[in-house]
This record gives structure tokens, C-alpha cells and sequence, in this order.
């Protein structure tokens, strides 16, 4: 089974600075999709980063960036020039490949960014 | 576009009794999955529908069910409420591809005394 691992329960970051969140997952699958979403206090998901196990570059979406490390088995999130917004919970989430939605999800990093 | 819809956003009930949860997905998207959260077990994935069928199930108790209609709107119903069973339930809708890209919504946030 499946597992993914958030080490880090809450972190904190002045705002404009850099802060990266850890996540380690545990699999035998070679082709996998692993993502970062962010749930605000609001509530409502969203997803920041996807990145497929297949691909060796790490995927970027402006601020934010991941290091992935296929053999380590680790997936951290960087997020840069940190801004207020950025205050939510981090959940990495892990997916086997094919014809589902099912996300297995760590147990969250709460990010505060102070100014 | 409007974003996926749950009904009701807040909801209490009593111990034995059931509830129904709604989710209107976003337009155009077929697939729907529901998801429980809460503080000591985290997110965990209850079950998926598309185009009607059940795709796939996690490991709950059978007293939680869901259904999809034609118009792709989902239910799901919990039966014999436990207080265990007080959590949010999120839903989230996705088009086909890319895979894993799903859009939650806001969660109806059940309270069981």
C-alpha cells in the first residue's frame, strides 16, 4: 500500500521569503502522479503542482516549485518570494496511475506567513 | 464557469440517524470523488463515480454509499450515523485528463452528537 508522509506539522515564513515543505511517499509502482494542494482557511482545495513520476524535470508553476527525488522517494514544495495568501494547509497527495481519482493524501503541513 | 456546489455546507445531526450529502460538479466534468476529513485520520478517499458507475471504493463501512446521476450530480448518504462519522466531506470533480487535477469543493461539514 501506499503511504505519504508529512514530517513537518506547521511552519512559519516571513513573507517575501523562501520556505520548502517535505514529503516522503512509499510505493513499489514505477509511473505515478504526485501533487501539492493547498486548502486555505476557507476550505476549498486547490491544487498548486502536479508532477509525474516519468518526467526527471521538476515541475514549476511560478512560485512554486518541487524537488523531486524519484529514488529518495521524496517530493518537497518550494515556495518562493512568500506572500500573505500563501496561509493554508499544504497536503502532498500521491496517485497511481489509470482510470481513477482516488488521491492518497499526508497528514498536511499548516504554513503561517507573517509579514 | 461556476465550481463544484455542496449542499448542505453545515449540518447536525443524531447518533442512528442518516444523512445525504449533495455535489454539483463543474460543467463538463463527468468524474466525481468524495473524500472524509478529519483532524486524527486526515483526508481519506471514500469513493469515486463516473458516468454513473462506481469506479472505485475505500475502506469504509458499507453504511456509507453514493450514487451519480445522468447530469453528473453525486450523492452520498451515511447511514446509522456514529459520532465517529462527524467530519467534513469534500467533493471534487475532474474532466478526463490530466489525471489527479480535481477541483474541490467548499465540504459539508457534518456534526453527529
Amino acid at each position: 500500500a501506499q503511504t505519504v508522509t508529512q514530517s513537518q506539522p506547521e511552519m512559519s515564513v516571513q513573507e517575501a521569503e523562501t520556505v520548502t515543505l517535505s514529503c516522503t511517499y512509499d510505493t513499489s509502482e514505477n509511473n505515478y502522479y504526485l501533487f501539492w494542494y493547498k486548502q486555505p482557511p476557507s476550505r476549498q482545495m486547490i491544487l498548486v503542482i502536479r508532477q509525474e513520476a516519468y518526467k526527471q524535470q521538476n515541475a514549476t508553476e511560478n512560485r512554486f516549485s518541487v524537488n523531486f527525488q524519484k529514488a529518495a522517494k521524496s517530493f518537497s514544495l518550494k515556495i518562493s518570494d512568500s506572500q500573505l495568501g500563501d496561509t493554508a494547509m499544504y497536503f502532498c497527495a500521491f496517485m497511481k496511475p489509470g482510470n481513477t481519482d482516488k488521491l492518497i493524501f499526508g497528514t498536511g503541513t499548516r504554513l503561517q506567513v507573517f509579514p | 464557469k461556476a465550481g463544484v456546489t455542496q449542499t448542505p455546507r453545515y449540518l447536525i445531526k443524531t447518533r442512528g440517524q442518516q444523512v445525504t450529502l449533495s455535489c454539483s460538479p463543474i460543467s463538463g466534468h463527468r468524474s466525481v470523488s468524495w473524500y472524509q476529513q478529519t483532524p486524527g485520520q486526515g483526508l481519506q478517499f471514500l469513493f469515486e463515480y463516473f458516468s454513473e458507475t462506481q469506479r472505485n471504493k475505500g475502506n469504509f463501512p458499507g453504511r456509507f454509499s453514493g450514487r451519480q446521476f445522468s447530469n453528473s450530480r453525486s450523492e452520498m448518504n451515511v447511514s446509522t450515523l456514529e459520532l465517529g462519522d462527524s467530519a467534513l466531506y469534500l467533493c471534487a470533480s475532474r474532466m478526463d485528463n490530466p489525471p489527479g487535477e480535481l477541483f474541490f469543493g467548499e465540504g459539508s461539514r457534518l456534526t453527529v452528537l
